[in-house]
């Protein structure tokens, strides 16, 4: 059974451009978080997604930021306009359909790591 | 708001010898998530503990969590350069299924 797999692995863009960063669930997850990770900084939540719902979105940035999680295919976050404050790791994680207990286990993938020039 | 403190910031230890982790949260906690993060890696996850006075064990790493639910710890035994990495603590904020971390204590073990 294969990890969160997250393309690519290292993206480098101007300021201005658009970055997209890629999330594949575990086989059988169908909850999908994203965490940004500044430099020097803890990890944040950005935004936790099911399929086709946005279910929290409270620690997206207002603008140039969005995610989806389309019926088919993977998770994606889209930066538009990227700045140089935009440099950062972002990380997907999955979690199992609550089966019950109180919280799921998140499994967290390798992270896109984001360079804006 | 609820926040994670992580103690200490950073370690640093010889082979062979023992050390704990602390995680302190300001507010009750509804769960406890350890994960371990190697540089340029992702988090890989390590244990969750829900209950008050949980204790649980993989190989040579054991958490806590305390009764009233508020402190974490993390012990390893016998220390190996294999556990050198950074620590974190996650916590589901109040009750939703989003995480908050602690900022992280970074192990170093030296032969």
């Amino acid at each position: 059974n294969a990890g969160v797999m997250q393309n690519p692995r290292h993206l480098v863009r101007r300021r201005g451009q658009e970055a997209r960063l890629r999330c594949s669930p575990m086989k059988g997850h169908s909850h999908v978080y994203w965490y940004r990770q500044l430099p020097e900084e803890g990890l944040k939540f950005m935004v936790y997604l099911q399929k086709e719902n946005i279910i929290d979105e409270s620690g997206m940035p207002k603008e140039r930021f969005s995610a989806e999680f389309p019926k088919e295919g993977p998770s994606i976050l889209r930066i538009q306009q990227v700045v140089r404050g935009d440099s950062a790791a972002y990380f997907c994680a999955s979690s199992p359909p609550t089966s019950g207990r109180s919280y799921n286990e998140q499994f967290f993938g390798p992270g896109t790591r984001l360079t804006v020039l | 708001s609820q926040e994670l403190e992580q103690s200490p910031q950073s370690l640093i230890v010889q082979e062979g010898k023992n050390l704990t982790i602390n995680c302190t949260s300001s507010k009750t906690l509804y769960g406890l998530y350890w994960y371990k993060q190697k540089y340029g890696e992702g988090l890989i996850f390590l244990m969750m503990l829900q209950k008050g006075g949980e204790e649980k064990s993989h190989e040579k790493i054991t958490a806590k969590l305390d009764e009233k639910k508020q402190q974490s710890s993390l012990h390893i035994t016998a220390s190996q350069p294999s556990h050198a990495g950074i620590y974190l603590c996650g916590a589901p904020y109040y009750n939703t299924d989003k995480l908050i971390f602690g900022t992280g204590t970074r192990l170093q073990v030296f032969p």
